[in-house]
């Protein structure tokens, strides 16, 4: 298998709270995961990355964390912002392979 | 430097047509993607290509669907006899090499009337 799935489909937010989005894989030859964020009408953008030889990994508001064991990863986006708006897709590769595995999306929507 | 560019932006196209549509990479990525995105859905996976190597075709839904690249540079997907089911955003990514991080271009929201 080699799906990846993504909670929740949508998701609310206030002005500074903590934006949380869950992952879980199949492949365990994944060993690659990353977070990618998109607007509307534009390309997904790289937003953070981790490996599983790691449990978190931190760039500014954004954090990842990795339950190796339990096959799951999960962004928090912590002081969510108003532009932090946008769909988020969590993927999972193997890096001698090819293809991006998405997750089916997070709409994201923070207000102010 | 410069980003994926892909052209056109939109497409309209009548059933049964045939598109083409081009991907530029960022110079020096010698891998290449193509990814499918329904409306509302996460991107699925057409088709790779990897220096000289023979491209994986693999996602590539049916035999209307081919593409071509020209050495480490452009790419042009074809979608022939173009159907409803094919209307889509189609993004472009490429990389420094496999595995590495893949930068998307802006895609291509093909419809198909």
């Amino acid at each position: 298998q080699q799906q990846v799935k993504q909670s929740p489909q949508s998701l609310i937010v206030q002005k500074g709270g903590i934006s949380i989005i869950n992952c879980a894989y199949e492949n365990t030859a994944f060993d690659y995961f990353p977070w990618y964020q998109q607007f509307p009408g534009k390309g997904p953008a790289l937003l953070i990355a981790i490996r599983p030889d790691v449990s978190e990994k931190k760039e500014g508001r954004f954090t990842i964390s990795f339950n190796k064991s339990a096959k799951q990863f999960s962004l928090h986006i912590m002081d969510s912002q108003p532009g932090d708006s946008a769909t988020y897709f969590c993927a999972a590769i193997w890096t001698s392979g090819s293809r991006l595995t998405f997750g089916e999306g997070t709409q994201l929507t923070v207000n102010p | 430097g410069a980003g994926v560019s892909q052209s056109p932006s939109n497409k309209v196209t009548e059933k049964g047509k045939d598109v083409e549509l081009r991907c530029d990479p960022i110079s020096g990525h010698t891998a290449l993607y193509w990814y499918r995105q329904r409306l509302g859905q996460g991107l699925e996976f057409l088709i790779y290509f990897q220096g000289n190597s023979a491209p994986d075709k693999s996602g590539l839904p049916s035999d209307r669907f081919s593409a071509e690249r020209t050495g480490e540079s452009v790419s042009t997907l074809t979608i022939q006899r173009t159907q409803q089911e094919d209307s889509a955003v189609y993004l472009c990514a490429s990389s420094y090499r496999t595995g590495n991080e893949q930068y998307f271009g802006p895609g291509t929201r093909l419809t198909v009337t």
